[in-house]
């Protein structure tokens, strides 16, 4: 009940093409659902996060999407550029379990010219 | 803003000795500071939640006694890893939460460990 699945696990996108990658979690006390971006030998870095009150958020190329009634997210990367090429987790935490993030298996994108 | 650190960024020990790893939080406090492991190409795996002034609370698995963490004060968490052995071995991450953001995670860059 605490995984967060995610997929695909990996994906090629064409220059300026638009990336998606989807999560789903089962349970239901998940109140915060960040997305992280992470490079090879690096941290993971904050690219946007929603709360389940509401349905979408947008910064810049990335949005979220957000069904609470399917219990699924996904990240949209518009316009993709080759510098978007690296792994990105999705996560749930909930405010009542210490903000524990569950983190997703990964997808390792890859924008090609 | 928002910036966590992390030392060293790579270490290499050998077998039996023990290493220190250092996690801050440099231009915010941090009540709450999150202690992973990360295997080439999986996901993080959570080791432990450390909480400034208390003890850490571990994950089902993770050997507190072998995994010492100390949350010392507001801005600075370590981990120290002790008798190390090869499978050890792994990518070591470190994030805070601030007292003022509710759910947000900044994570360190992460170091390195190889145990020969």
């Amino acid at each position: 009940q605490q995984q967060v699945k995610q997929s695909p696990q990996s994906l090629i996108v064409q220059k300026g093409g638009i990336s998606i990658i989807n999560c789903a979690y089962e349970n239901t006390a998940f109140d915060y659902f960040p997305w992280y971006q992470q490079f090879p030998g690096k941290g993971p870095a904050l690219l946007i996060a929603i709360r389940p009150d509401v349905s979408e958020k947008k910064e810049g190329r990335f949005t979220i999407s957000f069904n609470k009634s399917a219990k699924q997210f996904s990240l949209h990367i518009m316009d993709s550029q080759p510098g978007d090429s690296a792994t990105y987790f999705c996560a749930a935490s909930m405010g009542g379990g210490g903000n524990k993030l569950t983190f997703g298996t990964g997808t390792q994108l890859k924008v090609e010219l | 803003g928002a910036v966590v650190s992390q030392h060293p960024s790579w270490v290499i020990c050998k077998s039996g000795t023990s290493v220190k790893i250092e996690c801050r939080s440099l231009d915010f406090q941090a009540t709450t500071m999150f202690w992973y492991r990360q295997f080439p190409k999986q996901s993080l795996m959570l080791m432990a939640t450390s909480n400034e002034g208390s003890k850490a609370t571990y994950e089902q698995g993770v050997e507190k006694d072998k995994f010492l963490i100390n949350h010392a004060s507001l801005t600075l968490s370590t981990l120290t890893v002790t008798s190390a052995h090869p499978e050890d071995s792994s990518f070591y991450i470190c994030s805070a939460m601030s007292l003022a953001g509710l759910y947000e995670q900044y994570f360190g860059p992460g170091t390195r460990l190889t145990v020969t």
